[in-house]
């Protein structure tokens, strides 16, 4: 079964900062199976990267997503009021569990 | 538009049964898998199992095996999550998804549902 830790647990930033999110996997993950998640209170989930690197519908271009291998990272280049939320990683495998999701990094604001 | 709506929140005395429902609109409901997810309070996202409603082929998380029965009805194209005698542990927010594979991520979510398992 593939780990996904996150780091750090929190992330207290300005508006208008960079914030750099860090998601480590166990073992070897593609980077065609890594996906990031945006959650704010109250929501469900949405999806923001897949595939490491490809912003999902309509998500803006502050966020990027890179990496490979065990290490991949979400970037969020000019934090809006918005963006302060809880972020997760997750990947697919193809032996159980098929997705695991990393623990979770919360953006607060600073 | 592509949508998918819970049922509604539901609170329930340990070793009751319980199914909770996610109705799929705006796209082909047998064409794509849907997962369920689950989050107890202040906790993190945990993955369930998934069904694909077009042949109900369901693979299940090792963690949930055993303890929840994923289903679907693709004539009303409805899943369901459904428990035979619920557990104080059960407590948590539900969540349905779509899984798109080409993403190897879930595209599109539900509201969520409630469930409240309390003597």
């Amino acid at each position: 079964e593939i780990v996904l830790t996150q780091s750090p647990g929190t992330l207290s930033l300005s508006p208008g900062e960079r914030a750099t999110l860090s998601c480590r996997a166990s073992q070897s993950v593609s980077s065609s199976y890594l996906a990031w998640y945006q959650q704010k209170p109250g929501q469900a989930p949405r999806l923001l990267i897949y595939g490491a690197s490809s912003r999902a519908t309509g998500i803006p271009d502050r966020f990027s997503g890179s990496g490979s291998g065990t290490d991949f990272t979400l970037t969020i280049s000019r934090l809006e009021p918005e963006d302060f939320a809880v972020y997760y990683c997750q990947q697919y495998g193809s032996s159980p569990p098929l997705f695991t999701f990393g623990p979770g990094t919360k953006v607060d604001i600073k | 538009e592509v949508q998918l709506v819970q049922s509604g929140a539901e609170v329930k005395k340990p070793g009751e049964s319980l199914k909770i429902s996610c109705k799929g609109s705006g796209y082909s409901f047998t064409s794509y898998w849907i997962g369920w997810v689950r989050q107890m309070p202040g906790k993190g996202l945990e993955w369930m199992g998934i069904i694909y409603p077009g042949d109900s082929d369901t693979r299940y998380s090792p963690s949930f095996q055993g303890q929840v029965t994923i289903s679907a009805d693709k004539s009303i194209s409805t899943a369901y999550l459904q428990w035979s005698s619920l557990k104080a542990s059960d407590t948590a927010m539900y969540y349905c998804a779509r899984l798109e594979w080409e993403l190897s991520g879930f595209d599109y979510w539900g509201q969520g549902t409630l469930v409240t398992v309390s003597s």
